[in-house]
């Protein structure tokens, strides 16, 4: 059953220190997604991937925030430095781009910045 | 005024009850229609999407989808205690890992 994969399941950092969340998306899917979820804001696209490269990052912070895909199986989001209004749950998901389905989501990283 | 809005409830029905769930939406360039379900610390998984106007059913899960009103809903048929869990909307104007819009989610527990 292939599943898109997601480290640290749970992050406690304090303020001013980079965080590195990363994702494995399934294998053969084209189209990587960030996403934050929050209490107040919900589920907000931070940005995506097709083929590695970046199609849409406006959703995120440029000053402290980036995302990178190394490679086809591999997906980073950093954020650096961290403040506390970053404290959210963090999901990755991926799809196939054409294709009828949509996006799988992973199991996410909960993030919490003191 | 956020282009997807979805009442976040919560909202909570005893076991066996029909549910229904819904989304307006802003933006008339929408086509394909989603709802993913979401357990407590888990992520989002897609339950049923429907494209442009009209119904879908799969098993005690019907989607609606009126374009002409800008809204959809899901209803959920005896109900069970295993449906609580939080429900979003999602639109996109194509399909195929494209860029969806999230509603708020709604909050539903079905108690027993």
């Amino acid at each position: 059953d292939a599943r898109v994969t997601q480290t640290p399941r749970d992050k406690v950092t304090e303020m001013g220190q980079e965080v590195t969340m990363r994702c494995q998306p399934i294998l053969g899917h084209n189209t990587v997604f960030w996403y934050r979820q929050t209490m107040m804001q919900g589920l907000e696209l931070l940005a995506y991937f097709r083929n590695r490269a970046p199609l849409d990052d406006s959703g995120m912070p440029k000053d402290r925030f980036s995302a990178e895909m190394p490679d086809a199986t591999l997906a980073t989001l950093k954020i650096q430095p961290s403040e506390p209004r970053d404290s959210a749950v963090y999901f990755c998901a991926s799809g196939k781009s054409g294709w009828t389905d949509t996006q799988y989501f992973g199991p996410g990283t909960r993030l919490t910045v003191l | 005024q956020k282009e997807v809005e979805q009442d976040p409830g919560p909202l909570s029905v005893p076991e066996g009850a029909i549910v229904s769930l819904n989304c307006t939406y802003s933006n008339s360039a929408f086509q394909y229609f989603m709802w993913y379900r979401q357990y407590s610390r888990k992520g989002p998984e897609l339950l049923m999407y429907t494209y442009s106007s009209g119904n879908k059913e799969d098993g005690r899960f019907t989607a609606q989808v009126d374009k002409s009103s800008k809204y959809i809903s899901l209803f959920i048929r005896d109900s069970q205690p295993s449906d609580s869990a939080t429900y979003l909307c999602a639109m996109s104007g194509t399909l195929g890992a494209q860029k969806l819009v999230f509603g708020q989610g709604t909050r539903l527990t079905i108690n027993p």
